[in-house]
This record gives structure tokens, C-alpha cells and sequence, in this order.
């Protein structure tokens, strides 16, 4: 069965400050993908990215970074110099069936609260 | 607007009502999903289209729920004999093809039983 598993359900940053947000997930899939979604108060999950199992790169997108470490199954998501617009909640999620793409199972999401 | 629309963006009904929910995907999309969102939660898979093909439904839809998509192109979810535990909003979501890309989301539906 798949799993994915956000412990944080809240954290209250102030303006500047980086945090990372945790995820850990189980699967028996061998190939699979990864995602990171906001979901601001408007309520729509806006995508961030997306990671092959394959691929174990880190990536940065602006003040935005993503650690994939296969060996303890977490995909952890950083924000750097956090801003008030980073307010949201933030949900790690992983496909199953593969080959239909977007069947996604959700953590329970991490609410991120950046003071100004 | 060329993103994921959903119709009604809220709709408050009473326990043993029949509601239905529309989505227009994303014109070239062929693949759509039902997600199911609780308060404080993360969504929840309920339903995959392939084009007009139903191909994939989760154990949380009872017989109560019933989706289709026609055309291949929007899609509608009806919840029959609604009880107060069905009040969630309703996600819709739609991509281009296999596991490569990404889902879009729209805002969804938020229904209220009373």
C-alpha cells in the first residue's frame, strides 16, 4: 500500500527565515513519481514539481530547493528567505499506477504560516 | 481562462438531496480525475477518465457517486441521497497523457449537507 507521510502539520516562520517542509513516503513501486503542491486560500492546487524515482538530483527553483533521498524514501522541500506569500498549505503526494499518470496519493499536508 | 473550471464553486443542499458537480478540463487534455478534499486533510483519488473511458475507481466511491465524461471532454460528478459525511470539496483535476506531466487543478466544488 502507498503512504505519504507530512509530521509537520503546522509551522509559523518569520519573513526571511528558510524552512523546510518534511515528507516521507512508502511504496513497493519500483518506478514512481513525486510531487510538491500549494494550496493557497483560494483553495487551488497550484503544481511545484514533479520527481522520477530515478532521478535523485536535487533541485532549485528560485528560493525554492527539493532534497530526494531514495535511501530513507523522503522528498524534503525548502524555502529560502521565506516571504508573507508563502502562506499556504503545502501537500506531498505520490502517483500510483503509473501508467495512468496522476493518481495521486496526498499527505496531510503541512500548513505554512510566514509572519511578516 | 484556460485552466481546470468547476461548477458550482460552492453549493449547500440538504441530507437526502441529489447534487451534481461539472468540470471542463483543460481543452487538450485526454486524462481527468475526481479528488475529494476534507477539512484539514489531503485530497483524496476517487475516479480516473481517459477520455470518455472510466478507468479506475476508488473503494471511497459508493454507489451513491457516479462520474461520467461523455464527449471525452468536461466531466460531471453526482452524489445521490447526500448524507452530512459527503460535505468535502470536490477537486477536479486534468493532464496531458501518461506519469510525465503534471495534473492542473481547479478550485474546486465545496459542498455543504445540512
Amino acid at each position: 500500500a502507498q503512504k505519504v507521510t507530512q509530521a509537520q502539520t503546522e509551522i509559523s516562520v518569520v519573513e526571511k527565515e528558510d524552512v523546510t517542509l518534511d515528507c516521507v513516503y512508502e511504496t513497493r513501486d519500483t518506478t514512481y513519481y513525486l510531487f510538491w503542491y500549494k494550496q493557497p486560500p483560494s483553495g487551488e492546487l497550484v503544481f511545484l514539481i514533479r520527481r522520477n524515482s530515478f532521478d535523485e538530483q536535487n533541485e532549485i527553483s528560485g528560493r525554492y530547493s527539493w532534497n530526494f533521498q531514495k535511501s530513507t524514501s523522503s522528498f524534503n522541500f525548502t524555502i529560502t528567505a521565506s516571504q508573507v506569500v508563502d502562506s499556504a498549505v503545502y501537500f506531498c503526494a505520490l502517483n500510483f499506477n503509473n501508467n495512468a499518470g496522476n493518481m495521486l496519493t496526498f499527505g496531510g499536508g503541512t500548513r505554512l504560516m510566514v509572519k511578516p | 481562462d484556460t485552466g481546470v473550471s468547476q461548477d458550482p464553486r460552492h453549493k449547500i443542499t440538504k441530507r437526502g438531496q441529489n447534487v451534481t458537480f461539472r468540470c471542463d478540463p483543460i481543452s487538450e487534455h485526454n486524462r481527468l480525475y475526481w479528488y475529494r478534499q476534507t477539512l484539514g486533510q489531503g485530497p483524496e483519488f476517487l475516479t480516473y477518465f481517459q477520455n470518455e473511458a472510466q478507468l479506475e475507481k476508488s473503494r471511497l466511491l459508493s454507489d451513491r457517486f457516479s462520474a461520467e465524461r461523455p464527449k471525452g471532454s468536461f466531466s460531471t460528478l453526482e452524489i445521490q441521497r447526500t448524507e452530512q459525511g459527503d460535505s468535502a470539496m470536490y477537486l477536479c483535476a486534468s493532464s496531458l497523457g501518461a506519469g510525465k506531466t503534471e495534473a492542473f487543478f481547479g478550485q474546486g466544488t465545496r459542498l455543504t449537507v445540512v
